[in-house]
Formats: C-alpha cells, sequence, structure tokens
C-alpha cells in the first residue's frame, strides 16, 4: 500500500464548476499537507499548506484537512480553463523534516 | 528573484549510458533536492542535501545514481549505467532550509527529461 494514494483521473469538467480533488493516506505521523499544482512541463508550485487537521481558503481554492479519517481535500470553486493542470498532494512528517511524499496527481482539465 | 536552475532541459540517451544533470538553486538556500517524477506519478525523493552534506538518500539507486553538492551551492546527478525505467523527469527544488519545506516553502525548477532507448 502506497502512503499516499490519490486519483489520477483525468477528470473533465465545465467552466464554472466546482472541483474536489481528495488523497487518502496511511501513515498517521503526517502533520503537514500541501496541494502542488503542476503545469505540463513544468515543476509544481505550491498552492495550500495546512499543518494539522482543518481547512484553509485561499481565494476560490479551499483545503480541508481530516486526521481522524486520513483524507485530505482541495476545492476549486468557479474553476477557470487556466485551473487545467495536475495537482499534487503532498505530506510530510515533523520527524522526518523536509521529506516530502506526494499523491500521484490528479489531471484536471477545465473546459469553456 | 531567480528560480532553481537545471539543465539540461531534455536529453535522449541509449540505455548502458551516462548522463549527468545540474541544478543551481535559489540563491542563499541551505536545502537541495532531487526529485525523480516518472510519466503519471508524483514526484519522488533521490536525495536531499543540507548545504554540501547527504541528509537522505536512501530512495537513491546507488548503484547507478550519484548526487554531489560541492561547496553547498551547485549540485549535479549522474546515472551511470542508464536503464530503461530511468526515463523520467529529474526535478530540483531548493528552499532555504528544511523545516521549511515542511511548510511547502520548496520550490521546484522546471525539471530535466530524460529518455532512455
Amino acid at each position: 500500500q502506497k502512503e499516499v494514494e490519490q486519483d489520477p483521473g483525468p477528470l473533465s469538467v465545465p467552466e464554472g464548476a466546482i472541483v474536489s480533488l481528495n488523497c487518502t493516506y496511511s501513515n498517521s505521523a503526517f502533520q503537514y499537507f500541501m496541494w502542488y499544482r503542476q503545469y505540463s512541463r513544468k515543476g509544481p508550485e505550491l498552492l495550500m499548506y495546512t499543518y494539522s487537521s482543518g481547512n484553509k481558503e485561499d481565494g476560490r481554492f479551499t483545503a480541508q484537512v481530516d486526521k481522524s479519517s486520513k483524507y485530505i481535500s482541495l476545492f476549486i470553486r468557479d474553476s477557470q480553463p487556466s485551473d487545467s493542470a495536475t495537482y499534487l498532494c503532498a505530506m510530510s512528517a515533523v520527524s522526518n523534516t523536509g521529506k516530502l511524499i506526494f499523491g500521484q496527481g490528479t489531471t484536471l482539465q477545465v473546459k469553456p | 528573484e531567480a528560480g532553481v536552475a537545471q539543465s539540461p532541459r531534455y536529453k535522449i540517451i541509449e540505455k548502458r549510458q551516462s548522463v549527468a544533470f545540474w541544478c543551481n538553486p535559489i540563491s542563499g538556500h541551505a536545502t537541495l533536492y532531487w526529485y525523480q517524477q516518472i510519466l503519471g506519478q508524483g514526484p519522488k525523493l533521490l536525495i536531499q542535501f543540507q548545504n554540501n552534506g547527504v541528509v537522505d538518500d536512501s530512495q537513491l539507486p546507488k548503484d547507478r545514481f550519484s548526487a554531489e553538492r560541492l561547496k553547498g551551492v551547485d549540485s549535479t546527478l549522474k546515472i551511470q549505467p542508464a536503464k530503461l525505467e530511468d526515463s523520467a523527469v529529474y526535478l530540483c527544488a531548493s528552499s532555504w532550509d528544511r523545516e521549511y519545506a515542511n511548510t511547502g516553502e520548496l520550490f521546484f525548477g522546471e525539471g530535466s527529461r530524460l529518455t532512455v532507448l
């Protein structure tokens, strides 16, 4: 079993839709949770970071962490064609500073 | 502020040949990482440097991969001899220090795409 599981998609939605992206994990030591966006032939770039459980909102993006279920989510409201990319969840434990474990990535296409 | 620089962007080699990738991190960043991203997968950490010392190389295939970070700045990742399964994008990333990566302050280069034929 992988430490971090993520549905690879692809996910195709119309412009303006609400998108839900999810990851599950098995390592209860994970405390730091991140979402990265990766455009084709580019490196990942940070979208959201959350420590431990809870919600965090930044513009059209909301990140949720449920440690009891070992489940994290990223919601994108009013999705735009420019949101078309691969979304990677990543996690790390306090004991393993700086070592991020990434999910497989979900490919999202937002159609105009 | 200049980002993480990597070269070459693309490389095609035959199996059993050797290849080297170069990375220049963001100025002042103490921690440097090499990740391997196989098509359709998330990045996997190969090696982590703190200044010029290795912090974690547990997932580096040491029989064929080597990496160094002389003087604590630039880094080189070498593969010798290459196998077909080494076809991937090799991403270099850097952060101010190890703790900053935990909070997402990890900056990636655009990657070096390797095709092994």
